[in-house]
């Protein structure tokens, strides 16, 4: 069965740097959620989109913004990246009336 | 804002012993989310329990929901070394709201 898609998986940026990542959600799930997971802790929400719009917001950074396409794949962009981002990031994806949240690989970002 | 609290935060087990994971949580929340983490990995549904008095088992981990206490907890048997990660607990409104995480590490 598709999951979700993630890329990269890794990504390595210097302080100051921006950097992108990518989500592709399952086929059909119109909704896409943002986590930023630092060493040893919780996975914290960021943003999320249902249907292209944004739905939610959590503790996102003003220097982080996103967007879902019209095939439904989400970009998360980074910019001004500071060593505290260092974190993995996971997208996941859920269908509007379904329980289910499924999550991607993540991407591990490196800044240094 | 929902806020989700599980304890222990670590977790030290032999193998064959039983033990449990509690999960609380501070508002109504629709459902409730077991997901297990394996370091450095994704993170893999292993439970979702949508009513009050639901229980789920999946080999041997049984988890179950107390709507009223705003408690679910995930119940342990004869654990083995296979078993070590963490384990993470989640409420959900219209977003999927993490507890702090249960490090399990079974030890031989």
């Amino acid at each position: 069965a598709a999951g979700v898609i993630q890329s990269p998986r890794h990504l390595i940026k210097e302080k100051r740097e921006t950097a992108t990542l990518k989500c592709y959600p399952i086929p059909r799930h119109d909704t896409v959620y943002w986590y930023q997971q630092g060493p040893g802790q919780d996975p914290q929400f960021l943003i999320s989109f249902y249907e292209k719009m944004q739905s939610d917001k959590g503790s996102i950074p003003d220097r982080f913004s996103a967007q879902q396409f019209s095939d439904y794949h989400s970009e998360l962009n980074m910019s001004s990246l500071e060593l505290g981002d260092s974190a993995l990031y996971f997208c996941a994806s859920s269908y509007q009336g379904s329980y289910g949240y499924t999550f991607g690989s993540g991407t591990r970002l490196t800044v240094v | 804002e929902l806020k989700v609290e599980q304890n222990p935060l670590f977790l030290s087990m032999q193998e064959g012993k039983n033990y449990t994971i509690y999960c609380n949580y501070s508002t109504t929340s629709d459902r409730l989310y077991w997901y297990r983490q394996d370091p450095g990995k994704s993170l893999e549904s292993l439970f979702v329990l949508l009513s009050n008095g639901a229980v789920k088992q999946e080999g041997r981990l049984m988890a179950s929901l107390d709507t009223k206490a705003r408690l679910s907890t995930l119940h342990i048997t004869a654990a083995v070394h296979d078993l070590s990660a963490t384990y993470f607990c989640g409420g959900a409104t219209n977003k999927l709201i993490f507890g702090t995480g249960t490090l399990l590490a079974v030890q031989p």
